[in-house]
């Protein structure tokens, strides 16, 4: 199940289950929506980005859904495995004058049990 | 390993004590972006360099933080007069210029981070 933790929202799941991880982003106008994943005492490691002008994307074992009417975004990962364990952030790419950065949303904490 | 690497990766120091992080980008790339992480939260954007040029410093923490990039390869991140507050994980993140058509987006690559513990 979800639940709120002191610090991050967490979802537990199973070894072999589907994972759905939510996020929403407040920026209309970021052109880029990117998934990292970061293991503990690791730096975030790119999954999968999408295109703001596209609303499904999919990779090996995960698929991006972008909702822009509702400014959400979904990233799910199918049979999943333990070594999927770790927290999960939505990032907007939002465009500054000549460069861009990276807002990062707050994170979702996977634990998949065998 | 060709990935970008930080240096230290822990430092506990002193509150009053200055602190010196370097980072070293993927070889060919040349922007390079500093990020702070506390616990529980994403990262959070401090400073961007292309090449030598720091472009955005404006989201430095306040003037004690400052960044140099002299030869446009690696990096350092330099906390003076350190707080309590500024304990965190500092990342540091590389991209290489003109990723994708149209945007100005392009994937950055991220280090495993300095944690620094302030006393």
């Amino acid at each position: 199940g979800e639940s709120v933790g002191l610090h991050l929202p967490t979802l537990s799941v199973q070894e072999g289950d589907n994972s759905i991880i939510n996020c929403a982003y407040s920026n209309s106008a970021s052109d880029y929506f990117i998934w990292y994943k970061q293991e503990s005492g690791k730096g975030p490691q790119f999954i999968i980005d999408i295109r703001s002008n596209m609303d499904k994307r999919q990779g090996q074992r995960v698929t991006v859904l972008l909702n822009k009417t509702v400014k959400h975004l979904s990233l799910q990962i199918a049979a999943t495995q333990p070594g999927d364990s770790a927290v999960y952030f939505c990032a907007e790419n939002r465009r500054n004058s000549g460069y861009s950065t990276l807002t990062f949303g707050k994170g979702t904490m996977l634990l998949v049990s065998p | 390993d060709t990935g970008v690497s930080q240096d230290p990766r822990h430092k506990i120091t002193k509150r009053g004590q200055n602190v010196t992080f370097r980072c070293d980008p993927i070889s060919e790339h040349n922007r390079l972006y500093w990020y702070r992480q506390t616990l529980g939260q994403g990262p959070e954007f401090l400073t961007y360099f292309q090449n030598e040029a720091q472009l955005e410093k404006s989201r430095l923490l306040s003037d004690r933080f400052s960044a140099e990039r002299p030869k446009g390869s690696f990096s350092t991140l330099e906390i003076q007069r350190t707080e309590q507050g500024d304990s965190a994980m500092y990342l540091c993140a590389s991209s290489l210029a003109g990723g994708v058509a149209g945007s100005s987006y392009n994937e950055q690559f991220f280090g495993p981070g300095t944690r620094l513990t302030v006393l």
